[in-house]
């Protein structure tokens, strides 16, 4: 059965360091999506794809944050400089239509920020 | 903003007993969907409802979608210590969002 990728699995870096997450979503899933989840929390939207193209960053703190999508398939999240309220489990999720058919999620990368 | 409310946060019961949890919307959903995430684990699907008022059914577990289509409920029959989860609702946006609720922790004592 296909699977969303993600790595690392998990990321350890101190504040104000860059760090990158990478993202291969489900073949041919157009829609993809960038979670973060706190601990006891749901996971929050914070960037949909449609191919290639933002559909919603609303939530994305664009002074720190940036994604990518560049040829339609594959993403990766930045985060520059790393602050210590950024430790979250960090999860993409692909849908082949973004209407219908369920998120499939990725294993996630869980950050810790010292 | 939209909003998903879900209760009760936790829930500890005994294995054989009943669950349910209940999850509400400030605004009329487009569908919703249902989630179980293990421990150290991600959100895997469980099921969609796009119905107003529609109920489905997995085994020993019951969906259901109010009639205004702004809240839901799933439903667990005896549970089971396999069911220890957190069980999200997210409600669906008309452009393919999924507002998540915090979900509801079940633990299910043998």
């Amino acid at each position: 059965e296909a699977e969303v990728a993600q790595s690392p699995r998990y990321k350890i870096t101190e504040k104000s360091q860059a760090v990158a997450f990478w993202c291969d979503p489900i073949s041919g899933h157009a829609t993809l999506y960038w979670y973060r989840q706190i601990l006891g929390q749901g996971p929050e939207l914070l960037v949909q794809f449609q191919d290639e193209s933002v559909v919603d960053d609303s939530q994305l703190p664009k002074d720190r944050f940036s994604a990518e999508r560049l040829k339609g398939v594959d993403s990766t999240l930045k985060i520059q400089p790393a602050e210590l309220g950024d430790s979250a489990m960090y999860l993409c999720a692909s849908r082949s239509r973004p209407l219908t058919d369920t998120q499939y999620f990725g294993p996630g990368t869980r950050l810790t920020v010292l | 903003g939209q909003q998903v409310m879900q209760i009760p946060q936790y829930q500890h019961v005994q294995e054989g007993e009943d669950f349910t949890t209940y999850c509400n919307s400030s605004t009329t959903l487009s569908n919703i969907q249902w989630y179980k995430q293990r421990p150290g684990g991600h959100p895997v699907f469980l099921i969609q409802l796009v119905k107003s008022g529609e109920v489905k059914k997995q085994k020993r577990l019951t969906f259901q979608f109010g009639e205004a289509k702004k809240n839901s409920s799933l439903h667990i029959t005896a549970t089971q210590t396999t069911d220890v989860g957190t069980y999200f609702c997210a409600g669906g946006s008309t452009l393919g969002r999924l507002y998540f609720g915090r979900g509801t922790q079940l633990t299910v004592w043998p």
